[in-house]
């Protein structure tokens, strides 16, 4: 069955220091890989997508994610996180089974420390 | 501000109960989502629909049921409500069908089962 698994519930980082979420999938073809970011309150916002060509993915707010067949992982990276980026992270596949649908991740909750 | 709304922003009911959250998508998007985030099942998706027509089905329990209206917003109606039941419910537009199209999410309804 499809699955993603984002091992971290939650990382807190520097203020300026680099950022990496990992996040790792089950599927048996080719995936459909998103990253959503949910801040206090609010909807999901998509970061970015994957579906093919290039496994560097770059997406809004300065993130980006690779994609690494072999690890079956999709972990997504900031060099420099900001304060405003605090918030909670949801990595995604989506799968077809009985119609297209996307599956989550537990989340990974990132506090940002000055 | 994704331009996805939702009505109403928090509901409280009792167990037993019937209620209907509302959804209207983004200006000229015909694919509806509904999503449901809880503290044990995290986000799950529940169903889709495109141009008035279910095109996808998640984890939706019998006791709820959606449908999309010729004007293209959503309802999804939530009846014999158990405590589990309580969670926020999100909805999400996208201008197509297409797997790969973007989906834009609502702030969602909380709901509370008393």
């Amino acid at each position: 069955a499809q699955s993603v698994t984002q091992p971290d519930i939650h990382i807190t980082v520097s203020e300026g220091a680099s950022l990496e979420l990992r996040c790792n999938y089950s599927y048996g073809a080719t995936p459909y890989l998103f990253w959503y970011v949910q801040s206090p309150g609010q909807g999901l916002q998509l970061l970015l997508k994957y579906f093919s060509g290039d496994t560097l993915v770059q997406g809004i707010k300065g993130f980006e994610a690779e994609f690494k067949r072999s690890q079956s992982s999709f972990n997504l990276r900031k060099p420099s996180v900001h304060w405003s980026d605090a918030a909670e992270y949801f990595c995604a596949v989506g799968a077809y089974t009985g119609g297209f649908k996307t599956i989550f991740g537990a989340g990974t909750r990132l506090f940002v420390k000055a | 501000d994704s331009g996805v709304t939702q009505t109403p922003k928090h509901l409280i009911t009792a167990t037993g109960q019937r209620v209907t959250l509302r959804c209207s998508p983004r200006s000229g998007d015909l694919s509806v989502y509904w999503y449901q985030q809880s503290l044990d099942q995290g986000l799950q998706f529940l169903i889709q629909y495109y141009n008035g027509e279910e095109r996808a089905k998640g984890n939706i329990l019998e006791r709820f049921s959606a449908q999309q209206f010729p004007d293209l917003h959503s309802e999804l109606n939530l009846s014999s409500l158990e405590l589990g039941d309580s969670a926020l419910y999100f909805c999400a537009s996208s201008v197509g069908p297409m797997d790969t199209d973007t989906q834009y999410f609502g702030p969602g309804t909380r709901l509370t089962v008393l």
